[in-house]
């Protein structure tokens, strides 16, 4: 039915707290994927779900990021210790096996 | 060398005209290649895909291939002020999953 679905839309926190950003695919979509867009700036990949499969992480920054797909569906995208770098617009887009991606509306990540 | 390049304009066209925006990639095996639109404020929304060396149209919207010079173009004609927006070139690398994506170029159609 409805497209990819991102919670919270806005998000601001200070900085060294931990976030958590919500991501609900389009329904039977196997591969799910977050980027990060910085203002002005391009599409930045940072982590690749596909059904059972070991993730790809190879796009994450540091160790304070994470993220799981709990069965097989909903993601959470997980940001410890937040620094001012990590302001950017996270967004999560699904797909049946690798394209076309469908994006969500983004969450948009301040850290004061 | 970035793996997709564009350039980030502003691309400046008049309304009616043809607007060609263009993307090189670095991996000479890449087999997918996306085209897409980001209004401002907005998350992208695909536009158009090619596979095959060539010419591939959509209404208004040709993409064109070429792998020998790794180039992907859109071409969009009888451009409109509604076509203003950010264009994301992405590629399907291989051995990579995910799509890398340019850094966009920035096109306005003046009315």
């Amino acid at each position: 039915g409805a497209g990819v679905s991102q919670s919270p839309s806005n998000k601001v926190t200070e900085k060294g707290k931990d976030v958590e950003l919500r991501c609900d695919p389009i329904s039977g979509h196997t591969a799910l994927y977050w980027y990060r867009q910085s203002l002005g700036q391009g599409l930045e990949f940072l982590i690749y779900f596909q059904g059972n499969s070991a993730p790809d992480k190879s796009g994450l920054p540091s160790d304070r990021f994470s993220a799981e797909r709990t069965g097989g569906s909903v993601s959470t995208l997980t940001i410890q210790r937040t620094q001012q770098e990590d302001s950017a617009v996270y967004l999560c887009a699904s797909s049946l096996d690798v394209s076309p991606l469908h994006f969500g509306n983004g969450t948009r990540l301040t850290v004061t | 060398q970035k793996e997709v390049e564009q350039n980030s304009g502003p691309l400046s066209v008049p309304e009616g005209a043809i607007a060609s925006l263009n993307c090189t990639y670095s991996d000479r095996g890449s087999q997918s290649f996306f085209w897409y639109r980001q209004y401002s404020g907005k998350s992208p929304e695909l536009i158009m895909f090619i596979y095959s060396n060539g010419d591939k149209e959509d209404g208004r919207f040709t993409a064109q291939l070429n792998k020998a010079s790794q180039y992907v173009s859109l071409l969009i004609r009888d451009s409109q002020p509604s076509d203003s927006a950010t264009y994301l070139c992405a590629v399907k690398s291989t051995g990579r999953r995910a799509l890398t994506f340019g850094s966009g170029t920035r096109l306005q159609v003046q009315p």
